[in-house]
């Protein structure tokens, strides 16, 4: 199947840093890709639609500053957590639609950041 | 609004026996539902997707069936593995945005 990968796997990071997680389509061109949140023992929350060559689209209540998305090419979409805090720790989850129209969504790995 | 509750939250059962989750949605207008299996610290898998006209799939061990009259959806585990556990979650496709509606999953826990 279609394969999403995401890097780096694990960020620790000194409060006020900018972190940037990686999301790419390894075998398949993504227009369209997903970021998520999750906190431990909860589900997936999303934060934001990814749109190659566009502007994210941001759910309510997420800071567009705060967490800078660029989708730039069809198979790399990036996040960046800006001036990172404490409370931004958490595992950070990318998806996008697969090769075929069946509607298959794939996930990356995640990423745990952890801001000290 | 659109919900997906699963139950139970959290499961334990003896390696080879079977177990049923279960989940619950609200969302309409319905698209797809899905099941997927997060092992701790990991990315979802996709287990399965049924569309609106699919009463029953199958992946190997795994068994979803959709009711879309009632909307509910199930997923059987058959003879249970230690790698059976992780947490399950129920996503349903549909609204009006088409928009994913995120169940919060139950926690299966597989043992000696």
């Amino acid at each position: 199947g279609a394969v999403v990968s995401q890097h780096p796997s694990r960020v620790i990071c000194k409060s006020g840093t900018s972190v940037k997680i990686e999301c790419r389509s390894l075998d398949f061109q993504a227009t369209t890709m997903f970021w998520y949140r999750q906190f431990p023992k909860k589900s997936l929350m999303l934060m934001a639609t990814s749109n190659e060559g566009s502007k994210a689209t941001y759910e309510q209540g997420v800071e567009k500053d705060k967490f800078l998305i660029n989708h730039a090419s069809l198979t790399l979409s990036t996040l960046t957590v800006t001036s990172a805090h404490p409370e931004d720790s958490s595992f950070y989850i990318c998806s996008a639609r697969g090769p075929v129209n069946t509607g298959e969504l794939f996930f990356g790995e995640g990423s745990r950041l952890t801001v000290l | 609004k659109n919900q997906v509750e699963q139950s139970p939250q959290s499961l334990i059962i003896l390696e080879g026996k079977n177990c049923t989750l279960q989940c619950n949605y609200t969302v309409s207008p319905f698209s797809n539902l899905r099941w997927y299996k997060q092992d701790t610290g990991r990315g979802p898998v996709s287990l399965t997707i049924m569309t609106f006209s699919e009463n029953t799939k199958s992946n190997g061990r795994y068994t979803a069936t959709l009711d879309a009259d009632t909307k509910q959806s199930s997923l059987h585990i058959t003879a249970s593995q230690l790698s059976d556990s992780a947490s399950y979650i129920c996503v349903v496709e549909g609204g009006t945005a088409s928009k994913l509606t995120f169940g919060t999953g139950t926690r299966l826990q597989v043992t000696l």
